[in-house]
């Protein structure tokens, strides 16, 4: 069974930091990676998704790497603002259901 | 063009009672997934339609939840004999396809159990 694992379980940071979120899993073989971002009592927005053949995907200030071979994925957050605080989930799929990590909540203060 | 959306946002009931969730997805969109999510976890998969017909039910965790999507759109999920460990918020997701396309969630329903 695929297993999803993301460090830090939380973070603080003041704005402006550059950070690191990342997500481990246990099965290489996978087609593709998601980063959704989940605000307090709300459903999950879609962030990125990786393609198995890609490396990197960019958005804004958002880019996530994809490892398959070392079952790694980072998501890097650049000048983080008040408003990047959230839960970030990445997930992956595993048949026709997703499978999530348990989530890396965000804390940046002004 | 609007997202998927989910009805009611919170329900609250009695050990016991039956409940009824509802999912509206993306129009176009042949693929739905239902996900369960216990605070402080990521969303654990219940079940995915493809169509109308539950192509994955796997994720269900016992008979007393059942889930349709009779005409391959609106999907309601069916909880009998509610106990106090169902309380959780109930995702809903569609994609166009199926499982390589990214999956675009509703605002969730927030059940609680008394």
């Amino acid at each position: 069974k695929q297993e999803v694992t993301q460090i830090p379980a939380a973070l603080s940071v003041p704005e402006g930091e550059n950070l690191v979120l990342n997500c481990s899993f246990t099965d290489s073989a996978i087609y593709n990676l998601q980063w959704f971002r989940q605000d307090p009592g709300k459903g999950l927005t879609s962030l990125l998704l990786i393609q198995s053949s890609q490396r990197e995907q960019t958005s804004g200030r958002l880019n996530a790497s994809l490892d398959k071979s070392s079952g790694r994925s980072t998501l890097y957050i650049a000048a983080s603002q008040p408003g990047d605080s959230a839960t970030y989930l990445c997930a992956v799929p595993s048949g026709y259901a997703l499978n999530f990590g348990k989530g890396t909540s965000l804390l940046v203060t002004p | 063009g609007a997202g998927v959306s989910q009805t009611p946002s919170n329900k609250v009931t009695e050990k016991g009672k039956y409940v009824e969730l509802r999912c509206d997805p993306i129009s176009g969109h042949t693929a739905l997934y239902w996900y369960r999510q216990s605070l402080g976890q990521g969303p654990e998969f219940l079940i995915y339609f493809q169509g109308t017909g539950a192509a994955d039910d796997s994720g269900l965790p016992n008979d007393r939840f059942f889930a349709v999507r009779p005409e391959g759109s609106v999907s309601t999920l069916k909880i009998q004999r509610t106990e106090r460990g169902d309380s959780a918020m109930y995702l809903c997701a569609s994609s166009p396809l199926g499982s390589t396309d990214t999956q675009y969630f509703g605002p969730g329903t927030r059940l609680t159990v008394l």
